[in-house]
């Protein structure tokens, strides 16, 4: 069974660029989730969906990020005007259902790592 | 408010040695849901082990035991006889569940290295 595919791996951009990365959820999971980790610590929700619908975007800078699941399948997160404190591992997860997320029965990429200079 | 602490940043020992992570959390809510998750040099995260509020007998898988005490607020884990392969970041998080949520608060991890 294919994992969660995440691109592009890495990313060096200036700040004040766009940048957009990309999931795929594992097929038949409804939930997926954004995370942020910054450089020594956990990983930090920015938004969760429930097939195409937002269930959480609390945390998600919104003057600056955005985030899309149009099809309820894969989705696009974008940051733009990039700062230097987005550099960090951008982690896609997804799980069969919000039941199965609540329990952490996530399954992650191997995330996209942002270096913004 | 939810918090996981895990204060060792970093944990070096020898193969074959035992090694034990601490966790320490605080919530208000009496239903949750506690993990511990493995993030190894490729970066995903891997899942290893769920306990709930309500279920504090100890987990042995292998090598790995759990220790779950609701009374000092911790839910540590033991790596018995280490082996290189165990060298990653291992994060305790929190989930309260009963609350409706299923977002998951992590720790800041501990980085253990077993060297050969």
């Amino acid at each position: 069974e294919a994992g969660v595919a995440q691109s592009p791996r890495y990313k060096i951009i200036e700040k004040r660029q766009s940048v957009a990365f990309w999931c795929n959820p594992i097929s038949g999971h409804a939930t997926l989730y954004w995370y942020q980790q910054i450089l020594g610590q956990g990983p930090k929700l920015l938004i969760q969906f429930q097939n195409n619908g937002v269930v959480d975007d609390s945390q998600l800078p919104k003057d600056r990020f955005s985030a899309e699941r149009l099809k309820g399948v894969d989705s696009t997160l974008k940051i733009q005007p990039a700062k230097l404190e987005d550099s960090a591992v951008y982690l896609c997860a997804s799980s069969l259902d919000r039941l199965a997320g609540a329990a952490g029965e996530l399954f992650f990429g191997e995330g996209s790592r942002l270096t913004v200079l | 408010a939810q918090k996981v602490t895990q204060a060792q940043t970093e944990i070096s020992v020898v193969e074959k040695e035992d090694v034990t992570l601490d966790c320490v959390y605080e919530t208000r809510d009496t239903t949750y849901y506690l993990f511990w998750y493995k993030q190894p040099p490729s970066g995903e995260l891997v899942f290893l082990i769920r306990r709930n509020s309500f279920d504090e007998q100890n987990e042995i898988s292998g090598r790995y035991s759990w220790n779950f005490q609701k009374s000092t607020s911790s839910f540590n884990f033991t790596i018995t006889a280490s082996q290189v392969v165990d060298s990653a970041v291992y994060f305790c998080a929190l989930s309260e569940a009963g609350r409706g949520t299923d977002k998951l608060i992590f720790g800041t991890g501990t980085r253990l290295q077993v060297f050969p």
